[in-house]
């Protein structure tokens, strides 16, 4: 079965910093993976996603993530944050096209805040 | 296109009303799908439909809710009668293929009092 586990529920940075969201998944199958941000009242927009191709994933907003099998990890990076990038991010994993359990889901993580500090 | 659309944005209902919560997927999208997103548990799937047809509903809480799609640029999902523990932020979004990237509407707010 399919899971995502994102290892911080919070996180806090400086504008100006590095930010590092981190996630781990569990498929049996090849995954199709994705990042999320969802700002306050606002609705889930898609920042990047990885479906087999470069294991180094960019996204929108100068994010990227880099799809590491070994560690069966799929970690959010940016090298400066910005005030406008607090918000909650969720991690994402469906099965794999070939997958016989394809059901079409997606499974979320928990998410993350990011906030960011003036 | 206009991206997915949701109606109303926000819904503050009394104990025991009946409630609708509206969606227009995006054109040309074949799969439609509706969640639920509360501080306690998350966003959780409630329903999928894949050509207006449900393809799994196993994440419906109850009987009370129930969810159509007459026709591909229509859903509706129903909360009958609805309860305080249904106040929630109800989502729907759409898809071209499955596992493909979902595109997500801006929610329905709903408070049940």
């Amino acid at each position: 079965a399919q899971s995502v586990t994102q290892l911080d529920s919070h996180v806090s940075v400086s504008e100006g910093t590095p930010v590092l969201l981190r996630c781990n998944y569990s498929s049996s199958y090849s995954p199709s993976l994705f990042w999320y941000v969802q700002h306050p009242n606002k609705g889930l927009q898609l920042l990047l996603k990885y479906t087999s191709a470069a294991t180094l994933v960019k996204g929108i907003n100068g994010f990227e993530a880099e799809f590491k099998k070994s560690e069966t990890s799929f970690h959010l990076t940016k090298p400066s944050a910005h005030m406008s990038d607090a918000a909650e991010y969720f991690c994402v994993v469906s099965d794999g096209v070939l997958a016989r359990s394809n059901t079409g889901k997606l499974i979320f993580g928990q998410g993350t805040t990011l906030q960011v500090k003036p | 296109d206009a991206g997915v659309i949701q109606s109303p944005r926000h819904e503050v209902t009394e104990m025991g009303q009946e409630v609708t919560l509206r969606c227009k997927p995006i054109s040309g999208h074949d799969y439609l799908f509706w969640y639920r997103q509360t501080m306690m548990r998350g966003l959780e799937l409630l329903i999928y439909f894949n050509n207006n047809v449900p393809i799994d509903d196993s994440g419906m809480p109850e009987d009370r809710f129930s969810a159509k799609m007459p026709n591909a640029s229509f859903s509706t999902l129903k909360i009958q009668p609805s309860e305080p523990r249904d106040s929630a932020v109800y989502f729907c979004a759409s898809s071209f293929v499955v596992q493909e990237t979902q595109y997500f509407g801006p929610g329905t707010r709903l408070l049940v009092l």
